[in-house]
This record gives C-alpha cells, sequence and structure tokens, in this order.
C-alpha cells in the first residue's frame, strides 16, 4: 500500500496571501498525483491531477508541482472560498490512497 | 451531464449488512471504472473499492476485504456496494466516484452509521 502523507495539518493564512501545501508518497507515483478542495457537507473537488494540470474551471491562482514522491500544492493569493481541507491523492494503480489533509484556515 | 445519486444508507447494528447503490446518468456507464470513496464523520477521505468496466477486476482497502463486495449491472447503470459483518469503524458517508485515476466525478454521498 502506497502511504500518502501531508503537511502541515492546519495552515493558517491571511486572505490574499500565499499557501504552500505539501504531499508526500511513501513509494514513487509518477505524476499520478491529484488535489482536492473539500468544504463541509460537500463532495470533494477535483482541483489538480496529473501533479500540475489544472482541472476544469479551476482558478489560475492554483497550481500543483512535483513528482515521484514529493508534491506541492500552491495557492498564489487566498481568496475567501479557498478555506476548505486539501487532499492529495495517489493512483499509480488501481489501489487509490488519499492523504489525511490540510485544513486551510482563517488567519 | 454526468449524475451519481447513492442510496441505501442508513441505520444498522454491529454485525449486520447493508446494500449501497448508485445510479449512474449522463455517460456511457459500461465504459468506465466506478468506485466507492468514504469518509467518516470529521475525518478524511479513505477509497474503499474499485471496479473495472467489465467486472472482471475488482480491488479493496484492506479494512474491508472479505467483508464488502463491489458490483455492478451495466444494463441498469447501476454501481452496488454489498456490506456484511458492518462495524462501528465503518460508519461513514459513502461516495460513489468516477475515476480516471483522478475522480472528475462524485456523487453526493449515502451515510452510514453502525450501532446499536
Amino acid at each position: 500500500e502506497i502511504v500518502m502523507t501531508q503537511s502541515p495539518a492546519t495552515l493558517s493564512v491571511s486572505p490574499g496571501e500565499r499557501a504552500t501545501l505539501s504531499c508526500r508518497a511513501s513509494q514513487s507515483v509518477s505524476s499520478n498525483l491529484a488535489w482536492y478542495q473539500q468544504k463541509p457537507g460537500q463532495a470533494p473537488r477535483l482541483l489538480i491531477y496529473g501533479a500540475s494540470t489544472r482541472a476544469t474551471g479551476i482558478p489560475a491562482r492554483f497550481s500543483g508541482s512535483g513528482s515521484g514522491t514529493e508534491f506541492t500544492l500552491t495557492i498564489s493569493s487566498l481568496q475567501s472560498e479557498d478555506f476548505a481541507v486539501y487532499y492529495c491523492q495517489q493512483y499509480n494503480n488501481w489501489l487509490f490512497t488519499f492523504g489525511p489533509g490540510t485544513k486551510v484556515d482563517i488567519k | 451531464e454526468v449524475q451519481l445519486v447513492e442510496s441505501g444508507g442508513g441505520l444498522v447494528q454491529p454485525g449486520g449488512s447493508l446494500r449501497l447503490s448508485c445510479a449512474a446518468s449522463g455517460f456511457t456507464f459500461s465504459s468506465y471504472w466506478m468506485s466507492w470513496v468514504r469518509q467518516a464523520p470529521g475525518k478524511g477521505l479513505e477509497w474503499v473499492a474499485n471496479i473495472k468496466q467489465d467486472g472482471s477486476e475488482k480491488y479493496y482497502v484492506d479494512s474491508v476485504k472479505g467483508r464488502f463486495t463491489i458490483s455492478r449491472d451495466n444494463a441498469k447503470n447501476s454501481l452496488y456496494l454489498q456490506m456484511n459483518s458492518l462495524r462501528a469503524e465503518d460508519t461513514a458517508v459513502y461516495y460513489c466516484a468516477r475515476p480516471a485515476g483522478y475522480v472528475h466525478y462524485w456523487g453526493q454521498g449515502t451515510l452510514v452509521t453502525v450501532s446499536s
């Protein structure tokens, strides 16, 4: 099983500031890495797939980078609607795993 | 428009069984892998199971192997999750999902509560 870890667990950021979230895989997943945003009471929303490709309709302030075992999600200038929990997910095979999540809250 | 609508959740006693269903529409169901993903109250996402287009390949997270069975009926555009020997730790919102590895399409979820 590929274990995903995320850091930090909570990130306190002021609106307009930059947020950098990290995700690490226990073994290489190549670029088979996705990022999701989830707000309370809602299903997750796909942000990034292939480690760096924005999903349809996702604003350019969201960007992903990395490959192998180390990945980063950057939100360049946080908007009020971006305060949420963010999950990474590997899909290197059909045994998916999610990271534990990073909560981005208002500083 | 892709739609995934789960049903079948509810309250069940430990050791009991429940069958979840997911009705799919807006795409050619038989052409896609399908998944179940769950989320315990206040916790993170956990992938549960995947099934190939024709049902010939199935994968499960270790914690449900031998207790849960994923299946599909392509003629009815439906996905199922048979859950047996349920435990308190299976309490969660269960999402039906259409993966392409990553998941672009999710259902709204159905809540399963395992409690006496």
